[in-house]
């Protein structure tokens, strides 16, 4: 199985860029696409998708996310954070099964 | 809209089974994969497996190979997980999410979950 390993915890201030980081245990890209997807779960709810294939902001997600990488390091970015985006975040490969996610990064107030 | 309602939450006896269903709505059932995936109290997100309700197709994490049985109805545009001889390890919260049907398998649309507690 591919393995993504995220940083537990990051500690920002509002208005400050926050950079979340996920490595996979091999590529998950293949000649075409990136197939390392980011999604935000706040307490209590359900995930929710933020970005797909790297760098694809989803549909009605803020600007201020954006997505970045290739082979095994990718960036989640959000710049400028707010107070709404507090909660943990994820990633997951879908270039091979199974499908895994990473442990998840909790952004935290500084 | 597009809405994946989930079954209530369940309070099961160690051993026994327990069924969760999964209602599509706002879309074409049969356009898209349905996924399973598991979330143990305050931990991450396992993913439990697929069906493609277009050709009746499961595939399985290793992991959860036995334990869990995924089913569709087309009919009612309703996907099912079944999990089996259920222990303490099971209780969790079981999301149902869908996915494209191409190249790439992100989730769009999330179940609100149900949450399964396993205990005498």
């Amino acid at each position: 199985d591919i393995v993504l390993t995220q940083s537990p915890a990051l500690a920002v201030s509002l208005g400050q860029r926050a950079t979340i980081s996920c490595r996979a245990s091999q590529s998950v890209s293949t000649s075409s696409y990136n197939l390392m997807h980011w999604y935000q779960q706040k307490p209590g709810q359900q995930p929710k998708l933020l970005i797909y294939d790297a760098s694809n902001l989803a549909s009605s997600i803020p600007a201020r996310f954006s997505g970045s990488g290739s082979g095994t390091d990718f960036t989640l970015t959000i710049n400028p954070v707010q107070a709404d985006d507090i909660a943990t975040y994820y990633c997951q490969q879908s270039r091979e099964l199974p499908n895994t996610f990473g442990a998840g990064t909790k952004l935290e107030l500084k | 809209e597009v809405k994946l309602q989930q079954s209530g939450d369940e309070l099961v006896r160690p051993g026994a089974s327990v069924k969760m269903s999964c209602k599509a709505s706002g879309y074409t059932f049969t356009d898209y994969a349905m996924h399973w995936v598991k979330q143990s109290p305050g931990q991450g997100l396992e993913w439990i497996g697929t069906i493609i309700p277009l050709i009746d197709t499961t595939s399985y994490n290793q992991k959860f190979k036995g334990k869990a049985t995924l089913t569709a109805d087309k009919s009612s545009n309703t996907a099912y997980m079944e999990l089996s001889r259920l222990t303490s390890e099971d209780s969790a919260v079981y999301y149902c999410a869908r996915t494209p049907l191409d190249y790439s398998s992100f989730f769009d649309y999330w179940g609100q979950g149900v949450m399964v507690t396993v205990s005498s």
